[in-house]
């Protein structure tokens, strides 16, 4: 069957660390992948896109990676901030690139202690 | 810049009775608009799509239905409620293609008695 797997335990870590949110999918074959931010009570907010033939995407202290022999999706937060505080969403596409239709992971909710 | 406009953010609703929420966008045009649900401790699940005005794609066979009456408008609808319609209500919009991230309201919660 066809699964997207994030952990479902809250991740802790302390101010300053590095924070690694791990994605894996299974029977899917996603022309990309997405990563979204989500706070309490509010809507998902994009973070970053990586496609398929990219293996690493970066934006200020946020690093993607994607390896599709893996089926798997690693998102890093360097230095991270009691700020960064919430739970992050992978999505993935299932169709080929034809559609922007996204199918989405349960989140991991990260928890940074000062 | 654009924005996206959900109402209302709470409601509360007894079994049997209709729905109707409405999601919309300013600051684009022809985007691609999407329904979601999302209940506690689970993913969001892709309820309807739309390409454009009129056009609904259904993900999932339930107890709801979707219409585009304008470009940026869009609104989930229900003739009947049921109790396991509650759950928190995404709207969302991306221009058209692929490889487009989604940008989301900031939902409906929908509690039904």
């Amino acid at each position: 069957s066809q699964k997207i797997e994030q952990n479902s335990e809250a991740l802790n870590i302390q101010e300053g660390k590095t924070a690694t949110l791990t994605c894996n999918y299974t029977n899917y074959s996603p022309a990309y992948l997405q990563w979204y931010r989500q706070d309490p009570g509010r809507g998902p907010v994009f973070l970053l896109l990586i496609r398929e033939n990219e293996k690493e995407k970066r934006k200020e202290r946020l690093k993607v990676t994607f390896d599709t022999t893996l089926k798997q999706s690693l998102f890093h937060i360097t230095a991270s901030q009691p700020a960064d505080s919430a739970t992050y969403l992978c999505a993935l596409d299932n169709y080929g690139g034809a559609t922007n239709k996204l199918i989405f992971g349960t989140g991991t909710l990260l928890a940074v202690q000062p | 810049s654009q924005t996206i406009h959900q109402w209302p953010a709470t409601l509360v609703q007894p079994v049997g009775s209709p729905l109707s929420l409405e999601c919309t966008v300013e600051g684009t045009s022809n985007p691609n608009l999407y329904w979601y649900r999302q209940a506690a401790g689970r993913g969001l699940q892709l309820l309807f799509y739309s390409v454009g005005i009129g056009q609904i794609s259904s993900e999932v066979p339930q107890n709801l239905s979707a219409s585009r009456p304008q470009d940026r408008q869009f609104i989930l609808s229900s003739k009947k409620l049921l109790l396991s319609d509650s759950g928190f209500y995404l709207c969302a919009w991306s221009s058209q293609g692929s490889n487009q991230p989604q940008h989301f309201g900031d939902g409906t919660r929908l509690s039904i008695l």
